[in-house]
């Protein structure tokens, strides 16, 4: 089976703060990766599909970039409606797996 | 607007059977571009996969748990459910019904809000 990795586990910055997120395949999955946020006690929100697009209503400040193994998850300008924890998510092969996930605060 | 929502017990005993039932509105569960999965989540853990099904019948399952786990659909109801076999404590979680589309593409652009199953007599 591919594994997925997320770093940061956690991590904590202030409103208007570049936050980033690497998630990173065992083996090459292409672009076959999305980004969800899952707030606490709700269910997870798709932001990012296939790597780097965005999901209609999501705000812009949330991008995606990478394929093959290495992907990024980035927000431009931190918000206290962010605070989440952010699971990467690969379909390239049976069975999706998602990635441990970043929590993400405000400091 | 399409909605997703589970239901079932809540407290399951040790060897039993977990029952889960998603109820989808708004669209229809038979429709030719998608597929209707489970996904759940121990509490502060992750996300796994525990399988999809299609309008037709035709099921996914996460090999991990395939030797336990039955999905099915009835489109009348346009409900589809799960069924956990032989459960423990370890499939003490936050189960969700989900909907994505084709098995080469899966990403779940809508979610049921979740169900807490605890396995304990």
């Amino acid at each position: 089976d591919i594994q997925m990795t997320q770093s940061p586990s956690s991590l904590s910055a202030s409103v208007g703060d570049r936050v980033t997120i690497t998630c990173q395949a065992s083996q090459d999955i292409s672009n076959y990766l999305n980004w969800y946020q899952q707030k606490p006690g709700k269910a997870p929100k798709l932001l990012i599909y296939d790597a780097s697009n965005l999901e209609t209503g999501v705000p812009s400040r949330f991008s995606g970039s990478g394929s093959g193994t290495d992907f990024t998850f980035t927000i431009s300008s931190l918000q206290p409606e962010d605070i989440a924890t952010y699971y990467c998510q690969q379909y390239d092969n049976l069975p999706p797996l998602f990635g441990p996930g970043t929590k993400v605060d405000i400091k | 607007q399409l909605q997703l929502q589970e239901s079932g017990p809540g407290l399951v005993k040790p060897s039993e059977t977990l029952s889960l039932t998603c109820t989808v509105s708004g669209g229809s569960i038979s429709s030719s571009s998608y597929y209707w999965g489970w996904i759940r989540q121990p509490p502060g853990k992750g996300l796994e996969w525990i399988g999809s099904i299609y309008y037709s019948g035709s099921t996914y399952y996460n090999p991990s748990l395939k030797s336990r786990v039955t999905i099915s659909v009835d489109t009348s109801k346009n409900q589809f459910s799960l069924k956990l076999s032989s459960v423990t404590a370890a499939d003490t979680a936050v189960y969700y019904c989900a909907r994505h589309e084709l098995m080469t593409t899966v990403t779940y652009d809508y979610w049921g809000q979740g169900t807490l199953v605890t396995v304990s007599s």
